[in-house]
């Protein structure tokens, strides 16, 4: 069963806009989420992280938003350029070194 | 550093066939993982390894699939005999830590199988 989710396959948003990815989980023992980006016959690159410390962290244009309670994190990018464009995996970890991945939400940013 | 090295990049086999992917973790990372990536299953952990230890392979398909790590420097992904339902993009990663301090992954380009 999936642990973590990623219910929208795909999004398309103007350049400029901003473009918001959604992501939720099942664990509520999760400590750490982390954002990946991955570009056609790439391997996915690591691009934010937040703690469940935190709600909130942010890295000039991308910023993710973590709700706890409803188990539910966001990335958002502000503002999105047609290079944002790329396949953007949400992944839950709670060992620290084991990471569970969601099926990803391809993103098109259109000029 | 050159980063998580996997080889081949594409392979193309028939069922039936042995298949073996390989993957150069970076230099002192203590941690190696292998994933699959499907259109239905998202990036699915098969197994990982510590200090060339497995730890947890219960992602591991069937017994047609097993990986070793010889030494820090390399591991391999075997399918012994390969089927079509088994052609997938196989990736290699090996942990780093960002600026926090925190474990993240990173990635090999991957390994694109196609078993016909």
């Amino acid at each position: 069963d999936q642990q973590v989710k990623q219910n929208s396959p795909s999004l398309s948003v103007q350049e400029g806009r901003i473009s918001i990815l959604n992501c939720d989980y099942t664990n509520s023992m999760f400590d750490y989420f982390l954002w990946y980006k991955k570009y056609p016959a790439e391997g996915p690159t690591f691009l934010i992280s937040i703690s469940s410390i935190k709600d909130k962290n942010e890295d000039g244009r991308f910023t993710v938003f973590l709700n706890k309670s409803a188990k539910h994190l966001s990335l958002h990018i502000v503002p999105s350029q047609p290079g944002d464009s790329a396949v953007y995996f949400c992944a839950s970890s709670n060992t620290g070194n084991q990471f569970y991945f969601g099926t990803g939400t391809s993103l098109t940013v259109i000029p | 550093d050159a980063g998580v090295i996997q080889s081949p990049r594409h392979e193309v086999t028939e069922m039936g066939q042995e298949v073996t992917l390989r993957c150069k973790p970076i230099s002192g990372h203590d941690y190696l993982f292998w994933y699959r990536q499907t259109m239905m299953r998202g990036l699915e952990l098969l197994i990982y390894f510590n200090n060339n230890v497995p730890i947890d392979d219960s992602g591991m398909p069937e017994d047609r699939f097993s990986a070793k790590m010889p030494n820090a420097s390399f591991s391999t992904l075997k399918i012994q005999p390969s089927e079509p339902r088994d052609s997938a993009v196989y990736f290699c990663a090996s942990n780093a830590m960002d600026r926090s301090g925190a474990n993240v992954l990173t990635f090999g380009a991957g390994s694109r199988l196609t078993v016909l």
